[in-house]
């Protein structure tokens, strides 16, 4: 079947324009995160979804990062004013609901899709 | 002190070689991940444990829940499994996950 997918999996912009990432889950799954890659990094926690919520937002670093999730299923990740600071890899990833919620095993696997690498001249 | 840690950063092998990348953590968990990172940046899940040992083709992983650590072995390694090799780890309820630094693994023909 399809894993995660996101396009564009590329996006050159210029500082100060908006950026759309999109992200597509594996079907059937409703937890969806967004983490980040910047050179040289490690990996870090951006926001989690579940369905359409956003239940963690504490990883997004400012005001100028945004996320949705509609139908349960596709989300964007939105990027106002970059800044050369954001340059990165975004990557999303998706897994069946946390615990707690309808899952019986104390940990989901995540599966992630492709990426998207950003630079922001 | 990062609550996981991986060691070596980087290493370097000749084909042929047995590879070794520990992963240390601090945290309570129910699982861990291993991923690995390709350099198009896409990355890809090996192993999900909570116990005992993996095997996947030449890979191995092997997780000591009482001493916080786990390692993940290639055995033969080939000039193809050159990649960043990544520890990720949930907390002990819930699916939000800590990385690793990554361990860049250069295998040589």
């Amino acid at each position: 079947g399809a894993g995660v997918s996101q396009s564009p999996s590329n996006k050159v912009t210029e500082k100060g324009k908006d950026v759309e990432l999109r992200c597509d889950p594996i079907s059937g799954h409703t937890a969806l995160y967004w983490y980040r890659q910047s050179l040289g990094q490690g990996l870090e926690f951006l926001i989690y979804f579940q369905g359409n919520s956003a239940p963690d937002k504490s990883g997004l670093p400012s005001d100028r990062f945004s996320a949705e999730r509609t139908g349960g299923s596709v989300s964007t990740l939105t990027i106002q004013r970059t800044q050369q600071e954001d340059s990165a890899v975004y990557l999303c990833a998706s897994s069946f609901p946390e615990p707690g919620l309808a899952g019986v095993r104390p940990y989901n696997e995540q599966f992630f899709g492709p990426g998207t690498r950003l630079t922001v001249l | 002190k990062n609550e996981v840690e991986q060691s070596p950063q980087n290493l370097t092998a000749q084909e042929g070689e047995f590879i070794t990348i520990n992963c240390s953590y601090s945290v309570g968990i129910s699982a861990l991940h291993w991923l690995q990172q390709h350099p198009g940046g896409g990355i890809v899940s090996l192993f999900m444990l909570s116990s005992g040992k993996k095997k996947h083709g030449r890979l191995i992983a092997t997780i000591n829940i009482q001493e916080k650590h786990s390692s993940l072995h290639i055995t033969a390694s080939h000039p193809r499994d050159s990649a960043v090799y990544i520890c990720a780890v949930p907390p002990a309820a819930g699916n939000k996950l800590t990385f690793g630094g990554g361990t860049r693994v250069l295998v040589k023909p």
